[in-house]
């Protein structure tokens, strides 16, 4: 299968500083990527979808000016958490398919990344 | 709004048995049916996808149905091992859109 990439793995940081998280598709070009986060026990839930070069759709209940991503390339997508609060702390994995694919091929998940906010 | 509910929550079972976990869906629309899976503080080893025009996938000891109208999937897991231990997750969706996850069934094979 196809293979994405997501850095960092874990990240710990400062409650009011922001963190960027990476995730590259790195053997297919991703037009659509999307995020997720899970919480502690909890499900996995999408906040957002992006497609490449244009702006993310975000799901009911995600903030886009705190949860900003961008995805400018066919292989990269960013989330950035802005001004990080302890209540951001929580597992953050993208997934990304493929352009020109059927609607029924699978996404391929990223690693995860795993955010602390202190 | 797409609904999976996964039951049950939690299974405990002795090696060598064989099991069945179940998922079930509320709008039956979907693109494909996936199951994964989760090890604790770890991303996702999907496990088996199956396209919304499929009745079932197999892979290894791993069987897993779908039932598209009745909004309903099944995951047998032919003789556990302890290395099955894990959380199965059951997410549906596809398409222009993302997937919709159910909470998932916490297995535990006791050696």
């Amino acid at each position: 299968g196809a293979v994405v990439s997501q850095h960092p793995s874990r990240v710990i940081c400062k409650s009011g500083t922001s963190v960027k998280i990476e995730c590259r598709s790195l053997d297919f070009q991703a037009t659509t990527m999307f995020w997720y986060r899970q919480f502690p026990k909890q499900s996995l839930m999408l906040m957002a979808t992006s497609n490449e070069g244009s702006k993310a759709t975000y799901e009911q209940g995600v903030e886009k000016d705190k949860f900003l991503i961008n995805h400018a390339s066919l292989t990269l997508s960013t989330l950035t958490v802005t001004s990080a609060h302890p209540e951001d702390s929580s597992f953050y994995i993208c997934s990304a398919r493929g352009g020109g694919w059927g609607k029924n091929t699978e996404a391929f998940f990223g690693q995860g990344t795993r955010l602390t906010v202190v | 709004k797409q609904e999976v509910t996964q039951i049950p929550a939690a299974l405990s079972v002795p090696e060598g048995e064989n099991l069945v976990l179940n998922c079930s869906f509320t709008d039956s629309a979907i693109y494909n049916l996936q199951w994964f899976r989760q090890d604790p503080g770890k991303g996702l080893t999907s496990l088996l996808l199956i396209q919304s025009s499929q009745r079932e996938q197999t892979s290894g000891r791993l069987n897993a149905s779908l039932d598209k109208s009745s909004g309903r999937s099944t995951l047998y897991i032919a003789a556990s091992q302890p290395g099955d231990s894990a959380t199965y997750l059951c997410a549906v969706g596809g398409g222009a859109d993302g997937l919709t996850f159910g909470k998932g069934t916490h297995l535990i094979i006791q050696p």
